[in-house]
């Protein structure tokens, strides 16, 4: 089967700009997430999906950061403005069963980079 | 709040040596855990995980985990590493039911010399 798949690998962008990943889960899995490495830190929790509603977006860092899934497929994630602090990998995973038995399959992430 | 730690941050080790990795966690209820492997360029994957049974949980490639309920402890061991084990390794914990989040520590970087 497909992987999960994220769109940029790498992207660059000035302060101030706007900036939007995207993550197309494995077909079939409802429950999607959002993470973010920031250099040298945990990887760190942003929000869930089921479907296309959103589950838990308690680790949405502001309200610079808007995540939307569209009919319950691929999910966005656009950050506006982006701050320096935004730089960091930025994973999407999806599951079957919500993770606790199966556990994720993540995607290669996004890098980004706010200069 | 509920953390995890990953107490190595870096291990260097020549192959065939024995892998230790330490992995302790701070929550007082019932817990899934899981180890994650990120080699050179490609995704996180799912090297092991343990919700129910027996501590000791074995995973792909030879990984092996024994989770200590009393230590708050999963500590991921391989007898023999390989060069081609060099990866960032990952503990992550899920509170159970009700919450699907991870909390992941910071990761170990394992270099294996060939």
């Amino acid at each position: 089967e497909a992987g999960v798949t994220q769109f940029p690998s790498h992207s660059v962008i000035e302060k101030g700009q706007t900036v939007t990943l995207r993550c197309d889960p494995i077909s079939g899995h409802d429950n999607l997430y959002w993470y973010r490495r920031v250099m040298g830190k945990e990887i760190k929790f942003l929000l869930h999906f089921v479907k296309e509603s959103k589950q838990d977006e308690s680790g949405m860092p502001n309200n610079r950061f808007l995540a939307e899934r569209t009919g319950g497929t691929y999910s966005t994630l656009k950050v506006q403005p982006a701050e320096l602090e935004d730089s960091g990998v930025y994973f999407c995973a999806s599951s079957q069963d919500g993770g606790s038995v199966y556990g994720y399959t993540f995607g290669s992430g996004t890098r980004l980079t706010v200069v | 709040a509920q953390s995890v730690s990953q107490h190595n941050h870096h291990v260097i080790l020549s192959e065939a040596a024995s892998l230790e990795l330490g992995c302790n966690y701070s929550y007082g209820g019932t817990v899934n855990l899981f180890w994650y492997v990120q080699y050179p360029g490609q995704h996180l994957q799912l090297l092991l995980k343990y919700f129910s049974g027996d501590p000791l949980v074995k995973g792909i490639k030879g990984f092996e985990a024994e989770f200590i309920k009393s230590k708050f402890s999963f500590n991921l061991r391989k007898p023999s590493v390989q060069w081609s084990d060099t990866a960032e390794y990952f503990c992550a914990v899920n509170k159970g039911s009700g919450t699907y989040k991870y909390i992941f520590g910071t990761g170990t970087r394992l270099k294996v010399l060939a």
